[in-house]
């Protein structure tokens, strides 16, 4: 059974300093690997998606890297911002249809 | 363009009442999925439906049933609701059921006393 865990569970950084997050998973047969974001009280908002043939996506300041030998994927915030406050959820795809979240990394960036 | 809706958003039931709740996408996808989020525990998926006219049980589908009403509309139904129950619960939608990006909508959360 796939299992997804993302270290921190919790980060607090002051703003305009780069940070990654860290996803690892269990099964590297994966078809791909979603990123989401969470505001409190909210639903997900996705950030990237990386399919398993690609090494990394880019999106503004986000940088997601995946290395399916490893189990690993990496988001990568440049500069971060008070706005990028929030829950990271990193997810991925196995056969039968399945997403598998890992637990999410909680951020908070200070003014 | 609404993306993915659900309601209700709050809903609070009493052990061994029923209810249903509604999701419908306007992106014209094929594929719909119903989690729940719960702390320590993450999202967990509940049912799927790959394309209109099917469904499949997911990881919990124990006291839940689903209806894939037509091609924007997926429901769950709670036929005798547990406190277990007491989640917030997400819909999504996907262009495929496979390898590409699902689509979630605001949730709903369910307290059940």
């Amino acid at each position: 059974k796939q299992e997804v865990t993302q270290i921190p569970a919790a980060l607090s950084v002051p703003e305009g300093e780069n940070l990654v997050l860290n996803c690892s998973f269990t099964d590297s047969a994966i078809y791909n690997l979603q990123w989401f974001r969470q505001d409190p009280g909210k639903g997900l908002t996705s950030l990237l998606l990386i399919q398993s043939s690609q090494r990394e996506q880019t999106s503004g300041r986000l940088n997601a890297s995946l290395d399916k030998s490893s189990g690993r994927s990496t988001l990568y915030i440049a500069a971060s911002q008070p706005g990028d406050s929030a829950t990271y959820l990193c997810a991925v795809y196995n056969a039968g249809n399945m997403l598998t979240f890992g637990g999410g990394t909680r951020l908070m960036v200070k003014p | 363009n609404a993306g993915v809706t659900q309601t209700p958003k709050f809903q609070v039931l009493k052990t061994g009442q029923s209810m249903t709740l509604q999701c419908a996408q306007d992106m014209n996808h094929n594929s719909m999925y119903w989690y729940r989020q719960d702390p320590g525990m993450g999202l967990r998926l509940i049912y799927y439906s790959a394309s209109e006219g099917t469904t499949d049980k997911g990881e919990v589908p124990n006291g839940y049933n689903v209806s894939r009403l037509n091609k924007r509309e997926f429901s769950l139904r709670l036929e005798s609701a547990a406190p277990s129950q007491t989640s917030v619960y997400f819909c999504a939608s996907s262009e495929a059921p496979v390898g590409v990006e699902q689509y979630f909508g605001p949730g709903t959360r369910l307290t059940v006393t």
